[in-house]
């Protein structure tokens, strides 16, 4: 079945640090690629997606690009904040029985020091 | 516009209790979640409902979870009787559209613990 495999956290940076998040999925058919992040008390909210080959997601100073040949959505930021301190989660969406469930890795907890 | 709810958003029973958690999706919804986070772990598909029909099933962990959505608005997921394995947080969430780039809008969990 689709699976995401996520590096594992957590990763601790420094404010302005750069940040990568790996991400890696095996999918059946050709899968729309997702980064969600949860704030502390927060449910999940979508920061970027990519639909399709070679495709940049983009939001907030985040961004990760659609690599099919390497079946990867690495998430870099260039220089963190303390408020991007989260759980970010890689997910994908395919088509699974006639429905398209989004499929979510284990999430990777990030903390930021001033 | 509301988000999507979820209620309780902390729940604390004994092993053989019975627990109901509540979802109330985005309004206009017709696509409705359920997940479950184990500590430190992935995300887990437990099951889909489109409109009031169960679409999928398939991640339910056996038979003492039931889920059900009366007239296709919210939705409860009942766990008779609960295990020590059962504590995580589950998650709900909505879509309007079943197309696979579309996002899925997410409640803010709820917090199970089973002592």
């Amino acid at each position: 079945g689709d699976s995401v495999t996520q590096m594992e956290g957590p990763v601790t940076l420094s404010e302005e640090a750069f940040l990568t998040i790996n991400c890696t999925y095996t999918a059946t058919g050709y899968p729309s690629l997702f980064w969600y992040v949860q704030y502390p008390g927060e449910g999940l909210q979508l920061l970027l997606k990519a639909t399709k080959a070679d495709d940049k997601g983009s939001n907030k100073g985040f961004e990760a690009t659609y690599r099919k040949e390497t079946t990867s959505f690495h998430l870099e930021k260039g220089s963190v904040q303390v408020s991007d301190s989260a759980v970010y989660f890689c997910a994908l969406t395919s088509r699974t029985g006639g429905s398209y469930i989004p499929t979510f890795g284990r999430g990777t907890s990030l903390i930021v020091h001033p | 516009e509301a988000g999507v709810t979820q209620f309780p958003s902390h729940s604390v029973i004994e092993k053989g209790q019975t627990v109901t958690l509540r979802c109330d999706p985005i309004s206009g919804h017709d696509n409705l979640y359920w997940y479950r986070r184990v500590m430190g772990k992935e995300i887990k598909f437990l099951l889909h409902f489109v409109k009031e029909s169960k679409q999928d099933e398939s991640g339910m962990p056996n038979n003492r979870f039931l889920a059900e959505r009366t007239g296709g608005t919210y939705s409860t997921l009942k766990v008779q009787p609960a295990e020590l394995e059962d504590s995580g947080v589950y998650f709900c969430a909505s879509s309007q559209d079943p197309r696979p780039n579309t996002e899925a809008f997410f409640g803010q969990g709820t917090r199970l613990t089973v002592v």
